[in-house]
């Protein structure tokens, strides 16, 4: 069965440091999404991609994150300048170009920010 | 941010009988329900989905019930297994313009199911 894959599975980065996350999402896929989860909390929405650009964006998706397509199969999350609070689980999703269709997870990157 | 909610941290069951998890929401645009399974280091798994036109949708072992007017679904496991013991995350999801359907999750509530 298809599923989308993340690398690194564990990033450990010092604070003020880029880190770029990577998602290869399913093949046949459109809609791309990143999401997180600080320990103990939610999985909350970060941000969503269709068409090249970004369909729309929480407030934590703030000028230090940005994300992009830079070939047909890669879909890539980057913190320019990371916070300890930056520390979380990052989990890339991927869905159809259909309505009401469910969104397939990675396993996720943990992001340690020393 | 509270707009679903899983209000049990925890569940046990004994195998072979019904685990019952519930979830609770309150924005009425949300129009798409998932369930989702998730084991430790791993990513969520989906599950189970139900959209807003329907009461029921039933898969094997899973059936999702939705109450649109008590804002209310529940997910029905029908007999549990001990493969079954994770986090279950109760997701919701909007129509937008712009076509994004983000997810908003609940908490989640972790199931042990007792051989």
């Amino acid at each position: 069965e298809p599923e989308v894959t993340q690398t690194p599975s564990h990033q450990v980065t010092q604070m003020g440091q880029e880190v770029i996350l990577r998602c290869v999402p399913i093949s046949n896929h459109l809609y791309f999404y990143w999401y997180r989860q600080i320990l103990g909390q939610k999985v909350e929405f970060l941000v969503s991609f269709y068409n090249n650009e970004i369909s729309e964006k929480s407030e934590i998706f703030d000028d230090q994150f940005s994300v992009e397509r830079p070939d047909g199969s890669n879909f890539t999350l980057k913190i320019r300048s990371t916070k300890l609070e930056d520390s979380a689980m990052y989990f890339c999703a991927s869905r159809e170009n259909r309505d009401n269709q469910p969104q397939h997870f990675g396993d996720g990157t943990r992001l340690s920010i020393l | 941010d509270q707009q679903v909610k899983q209000n049990s941290p925890s569940l046990s069951v004994q195998e072979g009988r019904i685990s019952i998890l519930n979830c609770d929401y309150t924005n009425s645009m949300f129009d798409y329900f998932l369930w989702y399974k998730k084991y430790p280091a791993e990513g969520p798994t989906f599950l189970i989905s139900i959209s807003s036109i329907k009461d029921k949708n039933e898969d094997g072992r899973f059936t999702v019930f939705l109450n649109k007017s008590a804002k209310h679904l529940s997910l029905h496991i029908v007999p549990s297994q001990p493969g079954d013991s994770a986090v279950y995350f109760c997701a919701a999801s909007a129509e937008t313009q712009g076509g994004s359907e983000k997810l908003v999750f609940g908490k989640g509530t972790k199931l042990t199911v007792n051989p």
